[in-house]
């Protein structure tokens, strides 16, 4: 139980182009999802808390026009980059959770999405 | 604000054998959780464990055990008998609506 998917896995794009990242929760209903980013050999920081039905909240110096958040259903969370740049270039990671009855402020990882901007 | 500091960048273990990550943390709550996610070379986070502040008793999952201090903020994650299969990066987190984590641990695993 509790599993969490991302789409795509791995994704290029030229550079200026705007790039959607999917984020699923397979088994459960997830009120609010998690986007975070990770750099190579650091730790994952978090972009935005995604509620669903209502506006994300984005940490302090993460440009909201730039990744757009939008969590429409219970179960779909999406990561847009607008007009990306090689410096987005990065993986992205989203969570979910927890799941009704689980683990509480348990989150749940999906696989990331490997980003690159040419 | 809640910090998580991991002051272990790297550590290695012989197959077989016991090793323990550190973590400590900062914080002025008084209900919280904390966690122990790995991350092997997939890069998908995996939940090891799971401690929740208010419990005096250490969690244990298997192999996997913790040491949680919570006046000295501290808590560390004991591996026993390690597998090559726990090579991975480990991260500690603090919990509570949203998570913080340390800057991460690699595990060797040495045959």
């Amino acid at each position: 139980g509790a599993v969490v998917s991302q789409h795509p896995s791995w994704v290029i794009c030229k550079s200026g182009t705007s790039v959607k990242i999917e984020c699923r929760s397979l088994d459960f209903q997830a009120t609010t999802m998690f986007w975070y980013r990770q750099f190579p050999k650091q730790s994952l920081m978090l972009m935005a808390t995604s509620n669903e039905g209502s506006k994300a909240t984005y940490e302090q110096g993460v440009e909201k026009d730039k990744f757009l958040i939008n969590h429409a259903s219970l179960t779909l969370s999406t990561l847009t980059v607008t007009s990306a740049h090689p410096e987005d270039s990065s993986f992205y990671i989203c969570s979910a959770g927890p799941p009704s009855g689980g683990l509480t402020d348990t989150q749940y990882f999906g696989p990331g999405t490997r980003l690159t901007v040419l | 604000a809640q910090t998580v500091t991991q002051s272990q960048p790297e550590m290695s273990v012989q197959e077989a054998e016991t090793v323990t990550l550190s973590c400590t943390y900062d914080t002025s709550e008084s209900d919280y959780y904390l966690f122990w996610y790995k991350q092997p070379p997939s890069r998908q986070m995996i939940l090891v464990i799971r401690q929740e502040a208010y419990k005096q008793q250490n969690a244990t999952e298997n192999r996997f055990s913790v040491n949680f201090q919570k006046a000295a903020k501290s808590f560390s994650l004991k591996i026993s008998d390690s597998q090559l299969g726990d090579a991975a990066m480990y991260f500690c987190a603090y919990g509570g609506n949203k998570l913080v984590f340390g800057a991460g641990t690699i595990l060797r695993v040495k045959s």
